[in-house]
């Protein structure tokens, strides 16, 4: 099992770009999230999704696109890059929203 | 609102001390709360894992202690080792028909000093 993998590593962004952060998982979990970790700010959920067809918002959605409409699959668009956006960022999935959360690498974006 | 407060931001140990991260939660519905293990460049990863239950649990060198009446937990580390160092997140969550997202804590840098 790969577990939660999550492309790219590092990406530069230029403001006004659009991009998609990949994440994908193994391990036939229903429940994925995304978080942004800033420092001093912990873990802030962006989007999660309970199945296939099925996202919601999270503490921090506004600037960010999500869609699964996969199992496996759970891309992050954001539509129109900022600087505030300028963060790490966490793929994670569960069995359920309640449950252990497994947490992929990160993706480091930087936007200028 | 912050439904899991976490103390301290910071922490820094001598080798062989105690480390004690502390967290209290608002909502009484909780029954599930996990630690997680953060390291630098990499993601959180569950740690250990407490219902309220029971008032402690330990596994190796971490012990959580629960409080229920109190509506606090706190992680300890025992003769902590610089291959602790990392950023430690409480959470919680009400497991039990999964009906409450896991929520995070803040999170704690812990340096361990050799």
């Amino acid at each position: 099992n790969a577990g939660v993998t999550q492309t790219p590593k590092f990406q530069v962004l230029k403001t006004g770009q659009s991009m998609t952060l990949q994440c994908a998982q193994d391990m036939n979990h229903e429940y994925m999230s995304w978080y942004r970790q800033d420092p001093g700010m912990g873990l802030r959920l962006i989007h999660y999704s309970v199945g296939a067809g099925i996202t919601d918002q999270g503490e921090v959605p506004n600037g960010y696109n999500v869609s699964r409409s996969t199992t496996e699959d759970f891309p992050l668009r954001l539509l129109s890059a900022a600087p505030s956006q300028t963060s790490v960022y966490f793929c994670a999935s569960s069995l359920s929203r309640a449950g252990t959360q497994y947490f992929g690498p990160g993706t480091r974006l930087l936007v200028l | 609102q912050q439904q899991v407060k976490q103390s301290p931001q910071s922490l820094i140990v001598q080798k062989g001390g105690i480390s004690i991260i502390n967290c209290a939660y608002e909502n009484t519905a909780f029954d599930y709360f996990p630690w997680y293990q953060q390291f630098p460049g990499k993601g959180p990863a569950l740690l250990i894992a407490i219902r309220p239950d029971v008032s402690e649990k330990k596994e190796g060198r971490f012990t959580i202690s629960f409080n229920k009446s109190a509506k606090q937990f706190s992680l300890h580390i025992m003769d902590s080792q610089p291959g602790d160092s990392a950023t430690y997140f409480c959470a919680a969550s009400k497991y039990q028909g999964g009906s409450e997202k896991l929520v995070f804590g803040k999170g704690t840098k812990l340096t361990v000093n050799p």
